[in-house]
C-alpha cells in the first residue's frame, strides 16, 4: 500500500521563477487536499478536489497560484513569479469519502511534502 | 470561523514521564477532532480522532476525549519513550459540511529525553 507521494522534496528558486509541484495521492483516494506550512506553525487550508473538480480555493491562495487535477488522479500547484513570502512547505493529502455518512469519518493521508525556498 | 489553539512548547519530558498537550477549539456545529504526529523528516501522521461528544480516540498508548462542554481535546499518555519525540498537531474538521479541509493548531514540539 503505497501513502501520498510528493515531488519534488526540495526545491530552491529565485524571486519571479515559477514552480510547480506534483502530488500523487493514494489510488482511488477521490478527495485530494493542498495545504501550506510555515516555520512554527500548523499547516494551512489551500485548496481541495473532488475527483478532478477543485471545488473549494482559500483566500491564501492568490492569483499567483493555481492547481489542477486533470483525470482526477495525481494533482499539480503551480506557483507564478515566485516571492520570498512563498517560501513554505507544500502539504498534499488524500482520503475516500464515498457518501455523506464518510463526512465525520473522513481521515486525510499526508505525502512528505514540498520544501520551497525562494532567494 | 474555526481555530485550534494549543498549549505552547516545547514539552521537555524524561522517558516513562506522563504527558498532556492541551487542545481546545472553537467551531461552529459538531466538528470531528484530529490528533496528527510529525516526525523528524516525515510527513503528517494521524495519530487519533473522535467525530462526536465523549468519543474517546486512542492509539500507541495516546488517549484524546472529545468534551463538547468545555471544547477541548487534551493529548495525553501515561509514559512517554524516546520515540515520541516529535511535533503534535490539534486539528478539527467542521460538521456537516460536505468538504473536509482540517484547521490546524500551531503544533506542540515534544522531546523526551533517556
Amino acid at each position: 500500500d503505497t501513502g501520498v507521494s510528493q515531488d519534488p522534496r526540495h526545491k530552491i528558486t529565485k524571486r519571479g521563477q515559477n514552480v510547480t509541484f506534483r502530488c500523487d495521492p493514494i489510488s482511488e483516494h477521490n478527495r485530494l487536499y493542498w495545504y501550506r506550512q510555515t516555520l512554527g506553525q500548523g499547516p494551512e487550508f489551500l485548496t481541495y478536489f473532488q475527483n478532478e473538480a477543485q471545488l473549494e480555493k482559500s483566500r491564501l491562495l492568490s492569483d499567483r497560484f493555481s492547481a489542477e487535477r486533470p483525470k482526477g488522479s495525481f494533482s499539480t500547484l503551480e506557483i507564478q513569479r515566485t516571492e520570498q513570502g512563498d517560501s513554505a512547505m507544500y502539504l498534499c493529502a488524500s482520503s475516500l469519502v464515498l457518501g455523506r455518512r464518510d463526512f465525520p469519518q473522513e481521515t486525510q493521508y499526508f505525502g512528505p511534502g514540498t520544501r520551497l525556498l525562494v532567494l | 470561523g474555526n481555530s485550534v489553539t494549543q498549549m505552547e512548547g516545547p514539552v521537555t519530558l524524561s522517558e516513562e514521564a506522563f504527558l498532556t498537550i492541551n487542545c481546545t477549539y472553537t467551531a461552529t456545529g459538531y466538528p470531528s477532532l484530529f490528533w496528527y504526529v510529525q516526525y523528524p523528516g516525515e510527513g503528517l501522521q494521524l495519530l487519533l480522532k473522535a467525530t462526536k461528544a465523549d468519543d474517546k480516540g486512542s492509539n500507541k498508548g495516546f488517549e484524546a476525549t472529545y468534551r463538547k462542554e468545555t471544547t477541548s481535546f487534551h493529548l495525553e499518555k501515561g509514559s512517554v519513550q524516546v520515540s515520541d519525540s516529535a511535533v503534535y498537531f490539534c486539528a478539527l474538521k467542521s460538521g456537516g459540511t460536505s468538504y473536509g479541509k482540517l484547521t490546524f493548531g500551531q503544533g506542540t514540539i515534544l522531546t523526551v529525553h533517556p
